[in-house]
């Protein structure tokens, strides 16, 4: 069973850039979550998407965007950058829209110069 | 603001004391979890509880809900290197959105 996997690792932004990033989920999981974790800070949540629609959104803006595609892979866009979007990204997926078991994936390292 | 405060934020201790991390709300959550997170990785889910006042062991950890599902707690007996790392709670207040505490950062020296 291939756990959840991101890319790329790390990435290096200017600000006003656009960013893409990506994940795959879990073996037989259609549920995918996106979170920000700023240093030494807890995850927050961006938004989740079920089965191809977006299934609940946290306090992000507009500029955070994101895409399931039916292998139930995930990304997300986020345009415009700021300095405060350097963060590490996590996607977690599950299965079923709300799940008490979410399997989290490395995350992303994203820095905006 | 943050919905779920964790207590202490950093803890270092050596192998072999006890500790305990706090959870404290002033919202019930439907469920709380607890996950650890070592540097370079995502959070790893340790345990779900989801009835007040319930308790539950997993080896070294115990994990319990506060009887107005509002706080938890983490009690690890005897620590070692090996526990060392960042412990989050986290939440569902009757919705798909996870809500993560604050962290507290656990370092057990040999």
């Amino acid at each position: 069973e291939t756990g959840v996997t991101q890319s790329p690792t790390h990435l290096i932004k200017t600000r006003g850039q656009q960013v893409t990033l990506r994940c795959s989920s879990q073996s037989g999981h259609n549920t995918v979550s996106w979170y920000q974790q700023a240093l030494g800070q807890g995850p927050q949540f961006i938004f989740q998407y079920y089965r191809e629609e977006e299934n609940g959104r946290g306090n992000f803006p507009p500029r955070f965007s994101g895409l399931q595609f039916p292998n139930y892979s995930s990304e997300l866009n986020v345009n415009a950058l700021e300095l405060d979007d350097s963060a590490l990204y996590l996607c977690a997926s599950s299965h079923g829209g709300a799940s008490y078991e979410q399997y989290f994936g490395p995350g992303t390292r994203l820095t905006v110069t | 603001t943050q919905l779920l405060e964790q207590s202490p934020q950093f803890l270092s201790i050596q192998e072999g004391e006890n500790l305990t991390v706090y959870c404290n709300s002033s919202s019930v959550f439907s469920s709380l979890q607890w996950y650890r997170q070592e540097p370079g990785e995502g959070p790893v889910l340790l345990v779900t509880v989801v009835t007040g006042g319930e308790v539950k062991k997993l080896k070294r950890l115990t994990f319990q809900f506060g009887d107005a599902r509002k706080d938890s707690s983490l009690h690890i007996t005897a620590a070692q290197p090996g526990d060392t790392g960042l412990y989050l709670c986290a939440g569902y207040r009757n919705t798909d959105k996870l809500i993560f505490g604050t962290g507290t950062r656990l370092q057990v020296f040999p």
